[in-house]
């Protein structure tokens, strides 16, 4: 089974830009689709991106489309999330998941993001 | 937007049945899964498709999904299924989770 490690957290200022990683290991992580899901302080889970496996599908979750950009290296078993213009809104911890039958199976444990001046 | 909605809370005794329902539309023609989150940890898959259990999670949870309404059930509850449930479908091709429930066990 595959293992997910995020990094690349911290606090960064309103409008400023962070990127993400997700390092993966155990298993064949070029054969997952993936996927990136947030969870602001004391709220629910929310969906933020996926990627097919060869990068040719990559959706968006609404809030943050336009700003963040999704993507993997698949030589280097690793999984991105370009973060731009990011607001306080944007504060949560940052999950990266793979993607099983109808279900995200495995889950990192997370890095967090705090947007604050 | 396709929406999940949950119970915010759940509270049960330890030893009884507790059960958790996840509404939205037509839910029952998408396959839905459930997610435990304790505390300062990431979510687990306990159920998946809407009533299988992956390896390891104990046979007390179990799921099911028709109409409307998905349900997570956990029989005979134990104290370490205290935690916030989420339940999760598929629409348009990405995760919709629902808006979570907190089970308490007293």
């Amino acid at each position: 089974e595959v293992q997910l490690v995020e990094s690349g957290g911290g606090l960064i200022q309103p409008g400023g830009s962070l990127r993400l990683s997700c390092a993966a290991s155990g298993s064949t992580f070029s054969t997952y689709n993936m996927n990136w899901v947030r969870q602001a302080p004391g709220k629910g889970l929310e969906w933020v991106s996926c990627i097919s496996t060869d990068s040719s599908n990559i959706y968006y979750a609404d809030s943050v489309k336009g700003r963040f950009t999704i993507s993997r290296d698949n030589a280097r078993n690793s999984l991105f999330l370009q973060m731009n213009s990011l607001r306080a809104e944007d504060t949560a911890v940052y999950y990266c998941a793979t993607e099983g039958d109808y279900v995200l199976d495995v889950w990192g444990q997370g890095t967090t993001v705090s947007v604050s001046s | 937007s396709y929406e999940l909605t949950q119970p915010p809370s759940v509270s049960v005794f330890p030893g009884q049945t507790a059960s958790i329902t996840c509404s939205g539309d037509k839910l029952g023609d998408k396959y839905a899964c459930w997610y435990q989150q304790k505390p300062g940890q990431s979510p687990v898959v306990v159920i998946y498709q809407d009533n299988k259990r992956p390896s390891g999670i104990p046979e007390r949870f179990s799921g099911s999904n028709s109409g409307h309404t998905a349900t997570l059930t956990i029989s005979g509850t134990q104290a370490m299924d205290e935690a916030d449930y989420y339940c999760q479908a598929w629409d348009s091709g990405t995760p919709v989770f629902g808006t979570g429930t907190k089970v308490t066990v007293l």
